[in-house]
């Protein structure tokens, strides 16, 4: 099975803009989270979708919001952007519980966002 | 916010030599993971420990959970330079709920 893809890999923008970042999960995961990382605060946990349903919410202002289609594919957007939105942020699928789990979250290699 | 701590944050050793990762958390938990990161990329599934287990092994990694003292180590025997990466723990409060990462381990591995 393909992994978890990410686009863009790298992005630039400026103060004020918006962006959204895609996250297609591993064919048959219907549960999607995405992660900020950054030097400063490390992995912090955004949000998480399932059945396109926004089922755990992280401590992030509204700026931060999320989607997720009916084939699982996700996006997230940032709006109104601010110089400590620069980070590299990470989507991860799950395989469904029913199959015994243990299997952890499969990441996808990221977006570089880099705020000017 | 992050749910532990993972000591020591950064580990300097030889090819060959074993590595050892303590992590720390705070609540009680349903799981704990352990995750690799090279260099700016996206994060590896090393291995899950539940809170009933005590000890876990796959090929080179032991892992160990004391839910008493809210703790977990990550083992690494017989390093290798391609070892050499960050790692983290994660722990599940509920089964397939958020991850909450303590801050990693910088290891590194010299040929």
């Amino acid at each position: 099975k393909a992994g978890v893809t990410q686009t863009p890999r790298y992005l630039i923008k400026t103060r004020g803009q918006q962006v959204t970042l895609s996250c297609s999960p591993i064919s048959g995961h219907r549960s999607v989270s995405w992660y900020q990382q950054t030097p400063g605060q490390g992995l912090q946990f955004l949000f998480e979708y399932f059945s396109e349903t926004q089922r755990n919410k992280g401590n992030f202002p509204g700026r931060f919001s999320g989607r997720q289609f009916s084939n699982s594919r996700s996006e997230m957007n940032v709006s109104t952007l601010e110089l400590g939105d620069s980070a590299l942020y990470l989507c991860a699928s799950s395989p469904p519980t029913t199959s015994g789990g243990g299997f952890g979250q499969f990441f996808g290699p990221g977006t570089r966002l880099t705020v000017l | 916010s992050q749910q532990g701590e993972e000591d020591p944050q950064a580990l300097s050793i030889q090819e060959g030599e074993n590595a050892t990762m303590n992590c720390s958390y705070k609540t009680s938990i349903n799981n704990l993971q352990w995750y690799r990161q090279n260099s700016g990329r996206g994060l590896v599934h090393l291995i899950l420990i539940r809170s009933n287990e005590r000890e876990k092994h796959s090929g080179r990694l032991r892992v160990t959970l004391d839910t008493s003292k809210k703790s977990s180590s990550l083992l690494i025997t017989a390093s290798r330079a391609a070892d050499t990466a960050s790692y983290f723990c994660a722990t599940e409060e509920t089964s397939g709920s958020r991850l909450t990462f303590g801050e990693g381990t910088q290891l590194t591995v010299n040929p």
